[in-house]
Order: C-alpha cells, then structure tokens, then sequence
C-alpha cells in the first residue's frame, strides 16, 4: 500500500539526549514535511524539504535537525537544544506544487522522562 | 503573515443535528483552503478542498465553499452521526507562495447518541 510510515509510535527521550523520529513515504512525493501538535494549539511546521538534498526551517525549527539524503525519507532529530520537546509530531508530503494536498503519516508521540 | 482562525471548542451536538464550524483566513495572494480530520491517536485525515473562490468542496456529506469575499471556509454537514466526532483542522497553503500547510487550533467536535 503507498502512504507513510511513522516510527516509532512512542517515544521517550531522557535528560540531554538526542532522538531521532523516522518518516518514510513511497508516494514518490518530492515534498516532505514535519510538523509538532500541541494540545489547544494546532499544528506548527518545523522544517520541509521541496526535494533531496535541501530544506527549509519552519516556524519553529530551534532544537530541531532534519536531512533528506533520500527522496523517500525524512528523519527528524530531536536535539538536547529543545527544552520543551513532549508533543505529537506528524510527517506529511506531497507531490511539488504548493496548492497540491499534504498527506499525513500516523504520528509519533514523544515525551521526556 | 498567513493565519487561520476556527470557533473554539469543544462543539457538542446530538446524533443526526446540523453542524457549522465556522473558519476565517489571513492570507496574500490566492491560497489554497482544506479541512482536515484527526481521529483520536491518528494522524490527519483529507477532508476536502477548494483552490479558488466560489469552489465548493464536499466529502461524506461535508461541504466547504471558498468565500474570497468574506475569507472564510465554514465546514457543514446536513446530519452528524456519533462517528462524525473527531477534531476539525482548516487549512490554507500557497497564498503567498511558502510551503507548508497553516492550521488553525482545531475544533473538538463531539456527537451524543
């Protein structure tokens, strides 16, 4: 079936330390997105990347890392940096036209222990 | 810059009542306009869309009709069912060309038997 995968579904992060959410999508969508929800907040765009090799911060992209070294992935690395890390974190892509739809993966839901 | 701005919830109805939510934009140029559906622990759902004014969008028995006039994209439903509940993104994209999606917070739309 194509769409995209998110994993891990859950994940903890400790006190100082990295971790890295991956997006794997088989649409061969050249965009690609990522996106933090928080509860009453709606969805905020971290970084995007219109096609490989290159992206773009978002709004919020501090304390965050990306790479696209490939069409189909998309990891987002979740730095030390990022002091309020816990919230629900949703990749998306889309075809490169910027009126084109977005497709969403299932979401990975961090939070710090 | 580009906003988007949707009733607060949550939005409570009985099985088979008339649902308005109501959505407004800010945005340069000509945007895009979606509704997106979040199931709860899910990722975001395409509703539907509408890419220039008077366009009407419809899905499941939901319409949304893009209003250049009054910027707004105010989501209905003739008669909502238990499974309609869910929470209610509007969107826009492409307006003044960035990518990316802009949300508004949500609507938490819950239907009582």
């Amino acid at each position: 079936d194509g769409g995209i995968t998110q994993s891990p579904k859950y994940l903890f992060r400790k006190e100082g330390q990295n971790v890295t959410l991956s997006c794997e999508q088989n649409l061969n969508h050249d965009a690609m997105y990522w996106y933090r929800q928080d509860p009453g907040q709606g969805l905020r765009l971290i970084y995007y990347s219109q096609i490989v090799n290159d992206f773009q911060k978002g709004d919020i992209a501090e304390g965050y890392s990306v790479s696209r070294e490939k069409k189909e992935s998309f990891p987002l690395t979740v730095t030390s940096a990022q002091k309020n890390p816990t919230a629900f974190y949703l990749c998306a892509s889309s075809p490169y036209n910027f009126k084109n739809i977005q497709y969403f993966g299932a979401g990975t839901r961090l939070s710090v222990l | 810059g580009d906003s988007v701005t949707q009733m607060e919830g949550p939005v409570t109805l009985s099985e088979e009542a008339f649902l308005t939510i109501n959505c407004t934009y800010t945005a340069t140029g000509y945007p895009s306009l979606f509704w997106y559906v979040q199931y709860p622990g899910e990722g975001l759902q395409l509703l539907l869309k509408a890419t220039k004014a008077d366009d009407k969008g419809s899905n499941k028995g939901f319409e949304a009709t893009y209003r250049k006039e009054t910027t707004s994209f105010h989501l209905e439903k003739g008669s909502v069912q238990v499974s309609d509940s869910a929470v209610y993104f509007c969107a826009l994209t492409g307006g003044g060309g960035a990518d990316g999606l802009t949300f508004g917070k949500g609507t938490h739309l819950i239907i009582q038997p």
